[in-house]
């Protein structure tokens, strides 16, 4: 199917790690993207890895993505009440600029 | 810099009407691509356009159409509206480069037909 799939809640207490899981289904997509959307606002770019790397970390956030499984997660360390909001991972396909989005993951964060 | 800029921010129309969005892409971008975002289908590419051409297009019945300026500005217009229509309308640009670009998104613009 053409489904990107993510689980629709999150709740962690702050400082805490978040770890947000996303399945894409397209093998040959070459770049994986994470935004985060909050209330009344756009999609804001977070972080996107290429396809041949493993992880990559950039300050709090770290994401892992698994190839064989079409695996793909963010994590995001020491999570604070400004890290509440909807995460979207999103999958290119075929090189083109559209891309295929999941459900988005509802973040809560708990003081 | 300034970010992609859309209006109006919120609108609201009657079905039947039509209705034309805006979107101005960062400075120096040149592709704009358009999305539509609701609570039951989630977000779908509507159309991309690159040097006033329309480069990709999702599936959308042909109500819904577009176009870019020479100034790389886009608008979307979407005629005879269906309440299935409502949706925050997302715009994006990216520099314009074929593929596995970064996207910068506005912050929509709220459409709302009764």
């Amino acid at each position: 199917g053409e489904d990107v799939e993510q689980s629709l809640f999150l709740s962690v207490r702050e400082g805490d790690s978040s770890v947000i899981n996303c399945t894409y289904t397209d093998s040959s997509s070459t770049y994986l993207y994470w935004y985060k959307q909050e209330p009344g606002a756009g999609l804001q770019l977070l972080t996107y890895i290429f396809s041949n790397m493993d992880m990559k970390q950039d300050q709090r956030l770290t994401v892992l993505l698994n190839k064989k499984d079409k695996h793909l997660s963010l994590r995001i360390a020491d999570t604070q009440t400004g890290d509440s909001a909807i995460y979207f991972c999103a999958e290119s396909r075929m090189g083109a600029n559209n891309l295929f989005f999941g459900t988005g993951t509802r973040l809560t964060v708990i003081p | 810099k300034a970010g992609v800029t859309q209006t109006p921010r919120y609108l609201i129309k009657t079905r039947g009407q039509q209705v034309t969005l805006s979107c101005s892409p960062i400075s120096g971008h040149r592709s704009v691509s358009w999305y539509q975002q609701t609570p039951g289908q989630g977000l779908q590419f509507l159309f991309e356009y690159f040097s006033e051409t329309q480069r990709n297009k999702g599936n959308f019945p042909g109500r819904f159409s577009g176009r870019q300026f020479s100034n790389s500005r886009s608008e979307m217009n979407v005629s005879t509206l269906e309440l299935g229509d409502s949706a925050l309308y997302l715009c994006a640009s990216s520099l314009g480069g074929q593929g596995n670009e970064k996207l910068f998104f506005g912050s929509g613009t709220q459409l709302s037909v009764l």
